[in-house]
Order: structure tokens, then sequence, then C-alpha cells
């Protein structure tokens, strides 16, 4: 099994930028997850999808950022246009639903650097 | 609101010392209990689980037990390796059916040769 697979794995941008980070998550999962990570606020959960489906986005910061997944084997988080408080690792998980496990699996992570 | 309370770091360690990283919980119902790593460069992994009360997650040489009556889960090992330099987060998350996950702030672990 691959695992989790996020790219790029660094990206570094101007202010203003778009930017797109990309994940797969590991196959027959349908729950996905993308956080943020930050030495001032720790992870921070941004959005979760079940079977596809944006559950909830209230930890999106604000219009700027959009996560979509249109499929089970895609997901991809956009901020535009970027800024440099952006800058943090973003991460994706993904964990199969409804079972009492609940066991999260993470990915590498994209380490973002807005300049 | 449920939260996760986890020692502060870093924590500095020799060889071979017996590492506790302390974990205090507040939830409603019965969570679910999780320690994950994350060595550097990498994304959190897994390391132990507890699902119930005076259950047990093991793995690796790490233990933590689900207490319900100090509404902990903390994390020990007897002898600590330098390999495992890392970040430890404690989390939990809702009894079945829920999703979210609160996560510690993490703590890292430093241990010299």
């Amino acid at each position: 099994d691959a695992g989790v697979i996020q790219s790029p794995r660094h990206e570094v941008t101007e202010m203003g930028q778009e930017v797109t980070l990309r994940c797969k998550p590991i196959s027959g999962h349908n729950s996905l997850f993308w956080y943020r990570q930050t030495m001032m606020r720790g992870l921070e959960l941004l959005i979760y999808f079940n079977n596809n489906v944006p559950i909830d986005d209230s930890g999106m910061p604000e219009d700027r950022f959009s996560a979509k997944m249109p499929n089970a084997s895609f997901s991809t988080l956009k901020i535009q246009p970027s800024e440099p408080r952006d800058s943090a690792v973003y991460f994706c998980a993904s964990r199969v639903s409804g079972t009492a496990k609940n066991i999260q699996y993470f990915g590498a992570g994209t380490r973002l650097s807005v300049l | 609101g449920n939260s996760v309370t986890q020692m502060e770091g870093p924590v500095t360690l020799s060889e071979e010392a017996f590492l506790t990283i302390n974990c205090t919980y507040t939830a409603t119902g019965y969570p679910s209990l999780f320690w994950y790593v994350q060595y550097p460069g990498e994304g959190l992994q897994l390391l132990l689980k507890a699902t119930k009360a005076d259950d047990k997650g093991s793995n690796k040489g790490f233990e933590a037990t689900y207490r319900k009556e100090t509404t902990s889960f903390h994390l020990e090992k007897g002898s600590v390796q330098v390999s495992d330099s890392a970040v430890y987060f404690c989390a939990l998350s809702e009894a079945s059916g829920t999703y979210k996950y609160i996560f510690g702030t993490g703590t890292r672990l430093k241990v010299l040769a």
C-alpha cells in the first residue's frame, strides 16, 4: 500500500500567486481530511470530505482557500491569492469511515512558503 | 468542548532513559485515544491507540493506558533510543460515527547518545 500521497512536497511561491496542493488518499478510504500545521497554531483541521462530499469546511480560514474532491482518488486544496501568512505544512489524511477504529492515515505533507 | 492537554516540550533524555509524556483530556462520552508520532520531515504516523477505559495500547516498546478516572493517556517507554527523537501528539476522537480528531499541541522528544 502506497499510503496517502501528497504533491508537491515543497512549494515556494510569491505573494498573490495561486497555489494548488494535491492529495491521493489510500485506495478504499472514503473520508479525506486537510490539515494545516504551524508553530503558532499547531494542527488545524481545514476541511473534511466523506464520499467525495465536503462535510465540514468550518476550518477553512477564508474565501481564498478552496478544496475539491472530484473523485474518490484525488483531492486539491487551492489558495488564491496566496499570502505570507499561509506559509505552513499542509497535510492530507484519509480513513475508512463508519468503523470504530477511526484511524486517520497521514501523507508526508506539503511545505508551503509564500514570499 | 473536547480538548487535549499535553506536557510542553522539549523533552531531552539520554539513551536508555525512561520516558513519560503526559496527556490529559476533556470529553463527553467515551472517546477513543491515540498517540501519533511525527519524525522530522514526515507526516504523522499512528503509534498506538485505545478505544475504551483500561485498554492499554502498545507498539514499538511504547505503552499508554486509557484511564477514565483520571482522564489521562500518558505515553511511556522503558528505554528510549536516539531513533525515538520525534514529536509526539496525543489525540482523541469522539465516539464512533464522528470524525474529528482533537490533537494536543505535540511534545518534542530529543534523545541523546
